[in-house]
């Protein structure tokens, strides 16, 4: 079935600096990704909508120019959060369709990557 | 965009007794209906689904049902056990979700007690 993995599953950085989290589809192509964001004991947020070859679509809400991202090739999408505050802090996690084209809704998410930020 | 209501919060159950969740929608054009089940610090796992065009679907101790008319779809876990417990996300995938965004609800977190 589809995987998709997420790296690095957690991360501590300093304030101020940028952090890069990968989502990659290990067995299939994925034309979109989501990006989902999630605080303790809250439920994932939608993000944004990461599209291969295009931009990605972002919320309502969510800064373009805080949160970076790259769909660079069919099994790739990066997420970069830009000068990074501890109110960044979260988990977050991307998908992406578990039948690319047929756009039956089903998402596989990646294990997820929590982010600290001091 | 689509606004997907989750009830209860918090659901204490004995084990073996049956567990419900409902959750309602705002999109009337939704047409998906999944839910996820996420242990702590994990990945949301789906555990079942819906689509609109179905009414109920149950696979083992678990089935989902959707009123359509109503806007609402609720999971029933029957027998339950103590590897049940965990948080339980229902989501709808409504028009301002992108492509196949997935629009969740607050969650619920269902504790079976031994």
């Amino acid at each position: 079935g589809a995987v998709v993995s997420q790296h690095p599953s957690w991360v501590i950085c300093k304030s101020g600096t940028s952090v890069k989290i990968e989502c990659r589809s290990l067995d299939f192509q994925a034309t979109t990704m989501f990006w989902y964001r999630q605080f303790p004991k809250q439920s994932l947020m939608l993000m944004a909508t990461s599209n291969e070859g295009s931009k990605a679509t972002y919320e309502q809400g969510v800064e373009k120019d805080k949160f970076l991202i790259n769909h660079a090739s069919l099994t790739l999408s990066t997420l970069t959060v830009t000068s990074a505050h501890p109110e960044d802090s979260s988990f977050y996690i991307c998908s992406a369709p578990t039948h690319p084209g047929r756009n039956t809704g089903e998402l596989f998410f990646g294990e997820g990557s929590r982010l600290t930020v001091l | 965009g689509e606004n997907v209501e989750q009830h209860p919060s918090t659901l204490s159950v004995q084990e073996g007794d049956s567990a419900v969740i409902k959750c309602t929608y705002s999109d009337s054009a939704s047409n998906y209906f999944p839910w996820y089940k996420q242990e702590l610090g994990k990945r949301p796992q789906l555990i079942i689904d819906i689509r609109s065009n179905v009414g109920e679907k149950k696979d083992q101790r678990i089935a989902v049902t959707l009123n359509k008319t109503a806007k609402h779809f609720s999971l029933h876990i029957t027998e339950t056990q103590p590897e049940d417990s965990a948080v339980y996300f229902c989501a709808a995938r409504g028009r301002g979700g992108g492509a196949d965004g997935l629009t969740f609800g607050k969650g619920t977190h269902l504790i079976i007690q031994p």
